[in-house]
């Protein structure tokens, strides 16, 4: 099974500061189509999920363009160039080219 | 709206049962593949089941493989999760999640508390 291993599991970041959160997968995530299914969701408080970005780099409608997602193989980064208040929650990345699918840990973003 | 809804969650005992049901709404249903995604409660998430747009393929997560069944009713635009042989690890919220281009879309959940 492919284990994502999200870093940090915490980030205490000030308002307009960016930030960058690592996933790492035991295993190369390209699959036989070209494509590389690695996936970031956001989950703020109380809330359900919410897909960021899609296949590594695409992001979803609405979703605002300081998220940015980039990587290759086994190693993946979501970075918010400048975080506001309503970036609080906790961001999941998942890989979707192996089956069982899996998610990362999650990383706790707050703002300090 | 296009939208997800889950319902059937509640208290059940050790060994017990549950269907859990998603209504989904505001887009062609029978074109999606779906899942099923759960949330120990202060976890993360864990992918349960996922089911292709005509059931042709069906997976498990090995924690649920044997007790849990995921189904479709493409007619009534439905999603289901049969769960059997519940045990207090399977307490979560349990997601139904649209899978278009991974999971795009999901439902607000619905809580299964196992415990006697």
């Amino acid at each position: 099974d492919v284990v994502m291993t999200q870093s940090p599991l915490s980030l205490p970041v000030t308002l307009g500061q960016p930030a960058s959160i690592s996933c790492r997968s035991s295993q190369s995530l390209v699959y036989s189509d070209g494509n590389t299914y690695l996936n970031w969701f956001q989950q703020r408080p109380g809330q359900s999920p919410r897909r960021l970005i899609y296949k590594v780099s695409n992001r979803d409608s609405g979703v605002p363009d300081r998220f940015s997602g980039s990587g290759s193989g086994t190693d993946f980064t979501l970075k918010i160039s400048r975080v506001e208040a309503e970036d609080v929650g906790v961001y999941y990345c998942m890989q979707a080219t192996h089956w069982p699918y899996s998610f990362g840990q999650g990383t706790k973003l707050e703002i300090k | 709206e296009v939208q997800l809804v889950e319902s059937g969650g509640g208290l059940v005992k050790p060994g017990g049962s549950l269907r859990l049901s998603c209504a989904a709404s505001g887009f062609t249903f029978s074109n999606y593949g779906m899942n099923w995604v759960r949330q120990a409660p202060g976890k993360g998430l864990e992918w349960v089941s996922s089911i292709s747009s005509g059931s042709s393929y069906i997976y498990y997560a090995d924690s649920v493989k044997g007790r849990f069944t995921i189904s479709r009713d493409n007619a009534k635009n439905s999603l289901y999760l049969q769960m059997n042989s519940l045990r207090a690890e399977d307490t979560a919220v349990y997601y139904c999640v649209r899978d278009y281009e991974n999971f795009d879309l999901w439902g607000r959940g619905t809580l299964v508390p196992v415990s006697s």
